[in-house]
């Protein structure tokens, strides 16, 4: 059974802080790891990571991916409450010609001003 | 969010009280998906549906029927509402044919007491 584990599961930082959120995973057949964030409703897509050591970047987050160590980070630079979020994690495995999703339980970072 | 909607928004039930829950895409994606989500725990997937017509169980499906009548509409339906199905229940709808990514919908908050 394909299993994702996210660390920490809750975080409080200061306004400016860099933060790194992880995410381990246990999975036959690995094809991606998905990172999404969370705020007071749906989770929204941030990357898709396939290719080990290669690193995806949006503005202040980016993210990467160790295959050989079945791991990725999340890191978040010059925090901003903004950030505030639920961080979540995934893997896809295939049920038939889709893919189903495997969430870990998330990470609650907190943001204070 | 775009292109996938949920109803309602939020419910409150009685013990044993039966419910569905709708929820309808733009997508025009064969594959639909719902999850439940409570504190701590991530996204589990309950049932998916691969097609028009089918529909199998993913992690937690025991207390709910599903239906797929058109491509468009996946409902997800509470027979005897049970405390323990007190959760925050999204739909997901993949953006494209074999991708990984799930778009999810705003979610049905819902409360049984």
């Amino acid at each position: 059974e394909d299993k994702v584990v996210q660390s920490p599961l809750s975080l409080v930082v200061h306004e400016g802080d860099t933060v790194t959120l992880n995410c381990s995973y246990e999975v036959t057949n690995f094809r991606s790891l998905l990172w999404y964030k969370q705020e007071k409703k749906a989770p929204t897509f941030l990357f898709m990571l396939t290719s080990s050591g290669i690193e995806k970047k949006s503005g202040r987050l980016s993210s990467i991916l160790d295959k050989k160590e079945l791991f990725s980070i999340l890191n978040i630079t010059a925090t901003q409450t903004g950030d505030s979020a639920v961080y979540l994690c995934a893997v896809p495995h295939s049920g038939g010609s889709n893919y189903k999703l495997t969430f870990g339980k998330g990470t609650l970072l907190t943001v204070n001003p | 969010n775009a292109g996938v909607t949920q109803t309602p928004k939020f419910q409150v039930l009685k013990t044993g009280q039966s419910m569905t829950l709708q929820c309808a895409q733009d997508m025009n994606h064969n594959s639909m998906y719902w999850y439940r989500q409570d504190p701590g725990m991530g996204l589990r997937l309950i049932y998916y549906s691969a097609s028009e017509g089918t529909t199998d169980k993913g992690e937690v499906p025991n207390g709910y029927n599903v239906s797929r009548l058109n491509k468009r509409e996946f409902s997800l339906r509470l027979e005897s509402a049970a405390p323990s199905q007190t959760s925050v229940y999204f739909c997901a709808v993949p953006p494209g044919t074999g991708v990984y990514e799930q778009y999810f919908g705003p979610g049905t908050r819902l409360t049984v007491t």
